[in-house]
């Protein structure tokens, strides 16, 4: 299986701040990468996909880079409403493997 | 407006079996693969298999073969989760998801399964 690994963990942020998360996987998986929104006691909301591509009604302040094996989120400007766990997920091969998640909390 | 809806909350015995189910509208069910992600309490996502109802080809991830089966009933858009020998560890969230085009793209509002004595 492709191991994911992302950083950091967790990280303080507040609203109107630009935040990064790094998405790493154990080979390389082309483009073949996801990115998932949770909030708590919530489904998994799809962001990004293709590595890049941003999901229909995802705000534009969503983006996403990489290829191969390194990848990055990033919200460029934190909304409320972004505070959330956030998950990477690569669908080059099966089974299709999460990263940990990283979680978002207010500073 | 494409819904997964998934049954509701169960409580079940060690030993005991269990089929949830997930209810796909909006959409041709037939024509996408519908997957099951597991989430024990405060972890992340693990996938779990993913079946294709138009021909019920089904596929497992190795922590789950053997575990747990998945399958569908096209006639009615429905797509299943099922354990025939709960334990505790099998104590978590369990959604189903749409997969299209290498991405889940749409969600069910999750199964809370409890197994407990």
């Amino acid at each position: 299986d492709i191991q994911m690994t992302q950083s950091p963990s967790s990280l303080s942020a507040s609203v109107g701040d630009r935040v990064t998360i790094t998405c790493r996987a154990s080979q390389s998986i082309s483009s073949y990468l996801n990115w998932y929104q949770q909030k708590p006691g919530k489904a998994p909301k799809l962001l990004i996909y293709a590595a890049s591509s941003l999901q229909s009604g995802v705000p534009s302040r969503f983006s996403g880079s990489g290829s191969g094996t390194d990848f990055t989120l990033t919200i460029s400007s934190l909304q409320p409403e972004d505070f959330a766990t956030y998950y990477c997920q690569q669908s080059y091969s099966t089974p299709p493997t999460f990263g940990p998640g990283t979680k978002v909390d207010i500073k | 407006e494409v819904q997964l809806v998934q049954s509701g909350a169960e409580v079940k015995k060690p030993g005991e079996s269990l089929k949830i189910s997930c209810k796909g509208s909006g959409y041709s069910f037939t024509s996408y693969w519908i997957g099951w992600v597991r989430q024990m309490p405060g972890k992340g996502l693990e996938w779990m298999g993913i079946i294709y109802p138009g021909d019920s080809d089904t596929r497992y991830g190795p922590s789950f073969q053997g575990q747990v089966t998945i399958s569908a009933d096209k006639s009615i858009s429905t797509a299943y989760l099922q354990w025939s020998s709960l334990k505790a560890s099998d104590t978590a969230m369990y959604y189903c998801a749409r997969h299209s085009n290498d991405v889940d793209d749409y969600w069910g509002q999750g199964t809370l399964v409890t197994v407990s004595s």
